[in-house]
């Protein structure tokens, strides 16, 4: 099983939609949790920390589950621009190397 | 937010030769460098994890007498890909980390993508 696991979508959204989707992580004794965006060909670029009160940053909003072990994001009111692929990042403490899920890929459509 | 440079950011090169990746932390120290391949449709997998002046920590499966690393100063790791073969070929982005474990922002370079032929 891998030890962070994304849907690959793609997730295909109207502009101006919401959409959401999990991530699910092996390890309970993860303690810091990420969303990164990658664009194509591009590297990944930190898009928001998950809180385990839950976050909201504009029209993101990320959601940790401690207890089912899976953190989760949404997009609302989609842009054209939120077109990528958003990547689950799970940082265990001892050692602080990131891991990354698959994944998953959104593709906003007019 | 601080910026991570690396060099070049593509290579085409013939199999066997080695080839050399430049991470700079351009506007802060970084105590420790990370550097990750990816594959295409895959995901991001940590190779190895680098600090100043000292032995870099290889991840498991990674050769580290072909994938050589050098953090010489706290602004500058690179990675050299020796005897390359086509399966080499791959997007190598490094990260850089400017504080102490407990924070745990790394901020990416841009990726080197290497073709080998």
């Amino acid at each position: 099983r891998k030890e962070v696991e994304q849907d690959p979508g793609p997730f295909n959204v109207p502009e101006g939609a919401t959409v959401a989707f999990n991530c699910t992580y092996s390890n309970s004794a993860s303690q810091s949790f990420f969303w990164y965006r990658q664009d194509c060909r591009k590297e990944p670029k930190l898009l928001m920390s998950v809180y385990s009160s839950g976050n909201e940053d504009g029209r993101f909003t990320a959601q940790l589950n401690r207890a089912s072990q899976y953190i989760s994001l949404l997009i609302r009111d989609s842009k054209l621009s939120d077109s990528a692929t958003y990547l689950c990042v799970v940082n265990k403490a001892a050692g602080n190397k990131l891991t990354f899920g698959g994944g998953t890929r959104v593709l906003v459509k007019p | 937010g601080a910026v991570v440079s690396q060099h070049p950011s593509w290579v085409i090169c013939k199999s066997g030769t080695s080839v050399k990746i430049e991470c700079r932390s351009l506007d802060f120290q970084a105590t420790t460098m990370f550097w990750y391949r990816q594959f295409p449709k895959q995901s991001l997998m940590l190779m190895a994890t680098s600090n100043e002046g000292s032995k870099a920590t290889y991840e498991q499966g990674v050769e580290k007498d072909k994938f050589l690393i050098n953090h010489a100063s706290l602004t500058l790791s690179t990675l050299t890909v020796t005897s390359a073969h086509p399966e080499d070929s791959s997007f190598y982005i490094c990260s850089a980390r400017d504080g102490p474990p407990a924070y745990n922002e790394q901020f990416f370079g841009p990726g080197t993508r290497l073709t080998v032929l």
